[in-house]
């Protein structure tokens, strides 16, 4: 059971280059999270999707755009990278109201 | 605005001491509590969930704790050993308003448990 899978783990970029963020959970979830982790700032919601077909803005969302391709997969996308996107990238899924998130291990993006 | 607090936000403590990390948070309407930990250049790993509805919940030596009327939970550690080193997190359940969940996190607690 991989539970929550996210690729690539590294990723270098130009500023201005872009690229996407992939993300497949294998947990029939509905919900699906993208944070980003900042030294010092903690976990910051991106973007969020409550179920397939649906993406909403979460506190951070400028920059960035989400595909719920299907119930098993939720992308980032960075249409034009800036220095200030360097991060790391989380992405999480939940069940129900009342069950545990699950986290992938992560993308390590620097921005130059 | 839902806020979430770790005190202290580092720690370091000899092995086999009984250890306790704090989590406050400002509005107590929260669905449930998660205790996580996070090693170094990995993603977050749950320890402990805890229903609104709950006191507390145990795994192994972990016991954490939740009072959602003063905005608080503890993650109690018995017997620490060297292998408890990370940074642990703990995060708030709430609700959006277009009916779905969203965790708010604390910056974490960055723990290290010498030998």
């Amino acid at each position: 059971n991989a539970g929550v899978t996210q690729t690539p783990k590294f990723q270098v970029l130009k500023t201005g280059q872009s690229m996407t963020l992939q993300c497949a959970q294998d947990m029939n979830h509905n919900s699906m999270y993208w944070y980003r982790q900042d030294p010092g700032m903690g976990l910051r919601l991106i973007y969020y999707s409550a179920s397939e077909g649906t993406t909403d803005k979460g506190e951070v969302p400028n920059g960035y755009n989400v595909s719920r391709l299907n119930k098993r997969e939720f992308s980032l996308r960075l249409e034009s990278a800036a220095p200030s996107q360097t991060s790391v990238y989380f992405c999480a899924s939940t069940g129900g109201r009342n069950t545990e998130a699950f986290f992938g291990q992560g993308t390590r993006l620097t921005v130059v | 605005k839902q806020e979430v607090t770790q005190i202290p936000a580092a720690l370091s403590v000899p092995e086999g001491e009984n250890l306790v990390l704090n989590c406050s948070f400002t509005d107590s309407a929260i669905y449930n509590l998660q205790w996580f930990r996070q090693d170094p250049g990995k993603g977050l790993t749950s320890l402990l969930l805890i229903q609104s509805s709950q006191r507390e919940q145990t795994s192994g030596r972990l016991n954490a704790s939740l009072d959602k009327s003063s905005g608080r939970s503890t993650l109690y550690i018995a017997a620490s050993q060297p292998g408890d080193s990370a940074t642990y997190l703990c995060a708030v359940r709430t609700i959006l308003t277009s009916g779905t969940y969203k965790y708010i996190f604390g910056t974490g607690t960055r723990l290290k448990v010498l030998a």
